[in-house]
């Protein structure tokens, strides 16, 4: 089955700097790579997503890269905000028709005013 | 709003007793599943089910059972509580590609 790994486990950043956070999958099928974001407290809610027809899609201060030949996958954070503070959730799945999602361990990120 | 909701939204309970999570949406979803989050290991899928007659085992199901009472009802059970099952759970839902989460139920096993 497939694997998400992510990296890192923890990420502090000062206010205004650039946060990346990284995942890699095993399996060359998957082809969705969405992200989640759980604050604290919360459930997790999806951020961005991309798909495997593409190598970047942008969301104001959010992006998310992939490559699919090193089967890697990156969100990138710019500008951040004590709002950007939460645990980051990357995942992999065959979209369409029936799949079920795999998830990385997630990153907590603290924004540090 | 049309919602995924979970109870209870917290539980204590002993070894060995039986314990039932419900879910609840009013999504219209068909997929429906449960996970749980421990500290460092992320969101592990326990079961997910496609449809009303579909049940499928996640990658941490032993120990766990589900009933799929509706489209739009999906329940969790503990048969025998142990400590290590002791984590916050989440049932989610799902159209096409996006997981609609519940707001979580934390259980704690004594």
């Amino acid at each position: 089955g497939e694997n998400v790994e992510q990296h890192p486990s923890t990420l502090s950043v000062q206010e205004g700097d650039s946060a990346v956070i990284k995942c890699t999958y095993s399996d060359s099928a998957s082809n969705y790579f969405p992200w989640y974001k759980q604050e604290l407290g919360k459930r997790p809610q999806l951020i961005i997503d991309i798909r495997s027809n593409v190598g970047e899609k942008k969301d104001q201060r959010i992006a998310v890269t992939l490559n699919k030949t090193a089967k890697h996958f990156s969100l990138h954070i710019t500008e951040t905000q004590p709002e950007d503070s939460a645990v980051y959730f990357c995942a992999a799945s065959k979209s369409g028709g029936y799949q079920k999602v795999t998830f990385g361990t997630g990153t907590k990120l603290q924004v540090i005013p | 709003d049309a919602d995924v909701t979970q109870t209870p939204r917290n539980r204590i309970t002993k070894t060995g007793k039986r314990i039932m999570l419900e879910c609840s949406q009013t999504k219209g979803h068909d997929r429906m599943y449960w996970y749980r989050q421990d500290p460092g290991l992320g969101l592990r899928l326990i079961y997910y089910s496609f449809d009303v007659k579909d049940i499928n085992k996640g990658e941490i199901s032993d120990g766990y059972s589900v009933s799929r009472q509706a489209q739009a009802k999906f329940s969790l059970s503990l048969e025998s509580a142990i400590p290590n099952q002791t984590a916050l759970y989440f049932c989610a839902t799902s159209d096409t590609n996006e997981q609609f989460f519940g707001p979580g139920t934390r259980l704690t096993v004594l």
